[in-house]
């Protein structure tokens, strides 16, 4: 089972331009995650989803949106990337919203030069 | 505001034991988790702690209380392998998880 999968692994982006991070689970959990991780802070949750069709904003939105058209599927897109958003991205997905641990991808790497 | 604490970093030895702390304070509670995440890896679930006391799985414990504001997660018989960042994250009366920033366990020979 492949549980989460994130793509791409890593990228390099101008500033300025778009970029479109996947994350697929087939695990059927009702719960998606976006995180961000920087060296010295905690995981930063930037949307989530509680179930397909209906997303939220989480600590540090700005700068990203996402959808969640079905229940395997939660892109993240960044419509205009910023240095400041160099970071490790980590999709996660859990059964509910409110039970259950978190299993995370395996990350994407992004640097906005 | 909601904070988790615990410490930066840590060393010990392989074969010993080692007990990483940490606090919180946030709005409301609805449990708390231990994560380990290998340098370059995501993290993966070790724990969860929603009553008062102590949860053992293997080498691995943890321990709540609630009144405290405090959990700690215990590390017996050290591995190099277990030479790892330990997360601690609490999950809020939102039932969103708030995350500390971890702390580097460095297992020396």
């Amino acid at each position: 089972t492949a549980g989460i999968t994130q793509a791409p692994t890593s990228q390099i982006l101008a500033a300025g331009r778009s970029m479109t991070l996947r994350c697929t689970q087939d695990m059927r959990h009702n719960a998606m995650y976006w995180y961000r991780q920087d060296l010295g802070l905690g995981l930063r949750l930037i949307h989530y989803s509680n179930t397909a069709g209906t997303t939220g904003k989480g600590e540090v939105p700005d700068g990203y949106s996402v959808s969640r058209a079905n229940t395997d599927d939660f892109p993240l897109t960044l419509a205009s990337a910023v240095p400041s958003q160099t970071s490790v991205y980590f999709c996660a997905s859990s059964v509910g919203a409110s039970a259950g641990e978190l299993f995370f991808g395996e990350g994407s790497r992004l640097t906005v030069l | 505001g909601q904070n988790i604490d615990q410490p930066t970093e840590m060393t010990a030895t392989e074969g010993a034991i080692v007990q990483i702390n940490c606090t919180y304070q946030t709005s409301g509670f609805n449990g708390l988790f231990w994560y380990q995440q290998h340098a370059g890896e995501a993290p993966t679930f070790l724990s969860y702690n929603v009553l008062d006391g102590l949860e053992e799985k293997g080498r691995f414990s943890s321990f709540l209380s609630r009144s405290k504001g405090y959990s700690y997660l215990l590390l017996k018989e050290l591995q190099m392998k277990d030479s790892a960042s330990y997360l601690c994250a609490v999950r809020d009366s939102n039932y969103q998880l708030i995350w500390g920033a971890g702390t580097k366990l460095i297992i020396k020979p």
